[in-house]
């Protein structure tokens, strides 16, 4: 199985909105709506940040917002802040499986 | 608040079997509907999902790794195994413990650990 396709990297300014991509097929990210992002700073393990397309844990800011449209993903940042500058991987169960993305760095400018 | 630490060996011989544990503390790994997940990731390099059990001692496993994974679960000591067999340097990375509530919603992770295939 192939790793989905994700951006190898985004950036933009601080206050701006971003959006990183993640890219399946029907059998994956396009057949359920089990879709997660995590982000990851550093020698740090990695955090949930969006899970089941577009839902936040508790915790998570509001800044951070995730859709899905046919069998692409999409995680959204808003208000970009410096603190935000990490790795952002995407995952999709997939028939007793799971995917995870290739990672996409983003950069605040 | 559930935490999981990840132990064993961090230098493993080519050929031989990889062997980790994770303990889980904070709450009975047999409480709730999870599934209890290893993942690693090789340095500078992306995400790789290993397999899944649940408590009841069924497994996922990726297909491309699944002739070589073991996943068990000891409910008695609150920790879940892996084990890879006849590992290469390709299998060289920080692996992962974490919980899966429902499906690819992992939460917490352990910190990871190291394993290095060298001989």
């Amino acid at each position: 199985q192939s790793a989905l396709t994700q951006p190898a990297s985004v950036s933009g300014s601080p206050g701006q909105s971003i959006t990183i991509s993640c890219t399946g097929t029907s059998s994956d990210v396009g057949g359920y709506n089990y879709v997660s992002w995590y982000q990851q700073h550093p020698g740090k393990a990695p955090k949930l940040m969006i899970y089941d397309v577009s839902n936040r844990p508790s915790g998570v800011s509001n800044r951070f917002s995730g859709s899905k449209s046919g069998n692409t993903a999409s995680l959204t940042i808003s208000g970009l802040q410096a603190e935000d500058e990490a790795d952002y991987y995407c995952s999709s169960y997939t028939s007793s499986s799971t995917m995870f993305g290739g990672g996409t760095k983003l950069t605040v400018l | 608040q559930v935490q999981l630490q990840e132990s064993g060996p961090g230098l493993v011989k080519p050929s031989q079997t990889l062997s980790l544990t994770c303990t889980v503390s904070g709450g009975s790994i047999s409480s709730g509907s999870y599934y209890w997940s290893w993942i690693r990731q090789p340095a500078g390099k992306g995400l790789e999902w290993i397999g899944r059990i649940y408590t009841s001692g069924s497994t996922n496993y990726n297909p491309s790794l699944k002739s070589r994974v073991t996943i068990s679960v000891d409910t008695s000591k609150n920790q879940f195994s892996l084990k890879l067999s006849s590992v290469t340097a390709a299998d060289t990375a920080v692996y992962y413990c974490a919980r899966e509530q429902w499906l690819v919603r992992f939460d917490p992770w352990g910190q990871g650990t190291l394993v290095t295939v060298s001989s």
